[in-house]
């Protein structure tokens, strides 16, 4: 079964300065990956997915993420943080099933605060 | 707007006591499912339909059942709650069978007492 890692159960920058929130897999092939955003009380939006094209994926609101197999990676970045990307953040890992049918695994999560 | 809607939002319930759960969807999605959300462990999987009249177990499947009679309903129940029930449920659908297009709901925060 696939699983996902995520380093940090707590990360906190300032406001303007980057973002690394880190998460490590553990799969058997070439995996699907993606970042959720839980935003306070809401429920989860997608950030970005990876599904085997190019290792450097985009997401929005400035989120970028770099699949490296060597390290059996996918960490999360963002240049310069804002005060409105304080949230919680899943990594997250499709996982097939006997049947063929590919389930979300999530990590525990890392919350991102974010200071003045 | 088009989207995934559970209901009810909170709710307390005694131990022992029952309660069902409702997710609505009307995007014409296969796929829906629901899980748990419990601090420091994420989301975890209770129970998934793969279409119409279908369900499955999740990583978490007991204590629960699931019923999918109409597309774009999905519901969630709990026959005998327990204190360990008390968590945060989500539902969710998706177009596909390949882990993307998932679309959440606000989640139900569910207290057992």
């Amino acid at each position: 079964a696939q699983s996902v890692t995520q380093l940090d159960s707590h990360v906190s920058v300032s406001e303007g300065t980057p973002v690394l929130l880190r998460c490590n897999y553990s799969s058997s092939y070439s995996p699907s990956l993606f970042w959720y955003v839980q935003h306070p009380n809401k429920g989860l939006q997608l950030l970005l997915k990876y599904t085997s094209a190019a290792t450097l994926v985009k997401g929005i609101n400035g989120f970028e993420a770099e699949f490296k197999k060597s390290e059996t990676s996918f960490h999360l970045t963002k240049p310069s943080a804002h005060m409105s990307d304080a949230a919680e953040y899943f990594c997250v890992v499709s996982d097939p099933d006997s049947g063929g049918y590919n389930k979300l695994i999530f990590g525990a999560g890392t919350r991102l605060a974010v200071h003045p | 707007n088009a989207g995934v809607t559970q209901t009810p939002k909170f709710r307390v319930l005694k131990t022992g006591q029952s309660m069902t759960l409702l997710c609505a969807q009307d995007m014409n999605h296969e796929y829906m499912y629901w899980y748990r959300q419990d601090p420091g462990m994420g989301l975890r999987l209770i129970h998934y339909s793969v279409g119409e009249g279908t369900t499955a177990k999740g990583e978490v499947p007991d204590g629960y059942n699931v019923s999918r009679l109409k597309k774009q309903n999905f519901l969630l129940g709990l026959e005998s709650a327990a204190p360990s029930q008390t968590s945060v449920y989500f539902c969710a659908s998706s177009y596909s069978n390949q882990g993307d297009g998932y679309t959440f709901g606000s989640g139900t925060r569910l207290t057992v007492v």
